[in-house]
């Protein structure tokens, strides 16, 4: 199967409500970063988690390496949200290389 | 990252050309990568260089060659342009198997 795992592959949430992302990845990986592409195409990082779970603002992230998934949840979801969000896994071998999952494209409406 | 410069931020080339894709990484790292993504679809891993060094390599075709001048620099030569080269590509860098950090990309378009 695919390295790295991404669902759902769509999400449509009305603003104030709450949902979650999650990645599941073939092997163990050594650490997750999660992206949101906003409509001009910009990468911007949410995250990087080696272990654990990390919190800012209206956003969480979890990853267990050991289970091997990752999760981020959105919570009082603002349009601004909007945009595709990616889950990416730091591979454990010689070289830094991030598999990138398949998106999740995000739409907030009012 | 505006720490990541890349250029130029569009590019529009003719089928059979050449080009040369910049990339400055002023973060002091020395891993530096390549991806591209095609029509919003992930990125694609391409290249990572460390301390100037091609560490991995998952293009097929010869025509992407990266060129490293300086520990921060990365820029990507790409030969023979075809329609499907039409992508954008990102820079980034890392300190070593640190987190990434990306450029805003570069989007190319063959006609």
């Amino acid at each position: 199967g695919m390295p790295v795992e991404q669902n759902p592959p769509a999400l449509s949430l009305y603003e104030g409500a709450e949902s979650g992302l999650r990645c599941n990845f073939s092997t163990t990986m050594k650490g997750v970063q999660w992206f949101q592409q906003n409509h001009r195409g910009r990468l911007i990082t949410l995250f990087y988690l080696a272990q654990g779970t990390k919190e800012n603002g209206r956003l969480k992230s979890t990853f267990n390496s050991k289970e091997r998934y990752s999760t981020l949840h959105i919570k009082d979801a603002q349009l601004e949200d909007s945009g595709t969000y990616f889950c990416a896994a730091l591979n454990n071998n010689a070289g830094a290389k991030l598999t990138f999952g398949g998106g999740t494209r995000l739409t907030v409406r009012p | 990252d505006p720490k990541i410069i890349q250029k130029p931020k569009y590019l529009v080339a003719v089928t059979g050309s050449e080009k040369i894709l910049i990339c400055e990484q002023y973060l002091g790292h020395n891993a530096m990568y390549w991806y591209r993504q095609s029509a919003k679809k992930p990125l694609e891993f391409m290249f990572s260089y460390s301390y100037q060094k091609l560490m991995d390599n998952q293009t097929a075709s010869s025509r992407f060659q990266p060129q490293s001048s300086k520990k921060n620099h990365l820029d990507l030569q790409i030969t023979a342009l075809k329609p499907d080269d039409s992508a954008t590509y990102f820079c980034a860098s890392s300190q070593e198997r640190e987190r990434l950090f990306f450029g805003h990309g570069t989007k190319l378009s063959v006609l």
